[in-house]
């Protein structure tokens, strides 16, 4: 257990579609940050938050949207749905930031049908 | 934008023997962390060894450890006595001083062969 969890661990749901990823990070750990990773692929930066602010976007699509809460909880946004959004979802979490790697959640594993 | 490139999409090895993954990065900055993350087949992402830019030594974890060459821009990971558990994807990572985000490489697939 890396101490990040992540909910639901599988997710199934139809095009067009509206779902949201849950994230809770490492006890005292400031920073959430969302990773999206396709089959096979590699990981692609989505967003980041630190202490419930935005403070890094990535290729995240208009579609897509993520928070922060006080709890430094953190909830993927995802509507609109489309085939290609099928990947696994990461989250992980810093203290403040990358310098000493992050920590992974375990993965939202979303298919799209 | 930092980009990180990993050549080799799959690698092989016998048990025991020792293996070498590549990685380059390319970047204008002077101060920034490298790293190595192992995914194995539970899609968990661990991290391996972390290397910062402004030590010229390697870093070294037990049976794993990195050849930093900055200038060349290249951060490759050794893993000596290959172990069954080593199998998995491997992923260089890029991260500038105080950056609030890791740049990741399309990771090689490591088989161990018994």
């Amino acid at each position: 257990d890396s101490g990040v969890t992540q909910t639901p661990k599988h997710l199934i749901t139809a095009t067009g579609q509206r779902v949201t990823l849950r994230c809770s990070p490492r006890s005292g750990d400031l920073s959430v940050y969302w990773y999206q990773q396709s089959l096979d692929q590699g990981l692609q930066f989505l967003i980041q938050y630190y202490n419930g602010e935005e403070r890094a976007k990535g290729n995240i699509l208009e579609r897509f949207s993520a928070q922060q809460f006080p709890d430094l909880h953190s909830e993927l946004n995802l509507s609109s749905l489309e085939l290609g959004d099928s990947a696994l979802y990461f989250c992980a979490s810093s203290v403040v930031n990358g310098n000493y790697g992050y920590t992974f959640g375990s993965g939202t594993r979303l298919t799209v049908v | 934008a930092q980009t990180v490139t990993q050549s080799q999409p799959e690698m092989s090895v016998q048990e025991a023997e020792t293996v070498t993954l590549s990685c380059t990065y390319d970047t204008s900055e002077s101060d920034y962390y490298l790293f190595w993350y192992k995914q194995p087949p539970s899609r968990q992402m661990i991290l391996v060894i972390r290397q910062e830019a402004y030590k010229q030594q390697n870093a070294t974890e037990n049976r794993f450890s990195v050849n930093f060459q900055k200038a060349a821009k290249s951060f490759s990971l050794k893993i000596s006595d290959s172990q069954l558990g080593d199998a998995a994807m491997y992923f260089c990572a890029y991260g500038e001083e105080g950056a609030q985000k890791l740049v990741f490489g399309q990771g090689t697939r490591l088989t161990i062969n018994p």
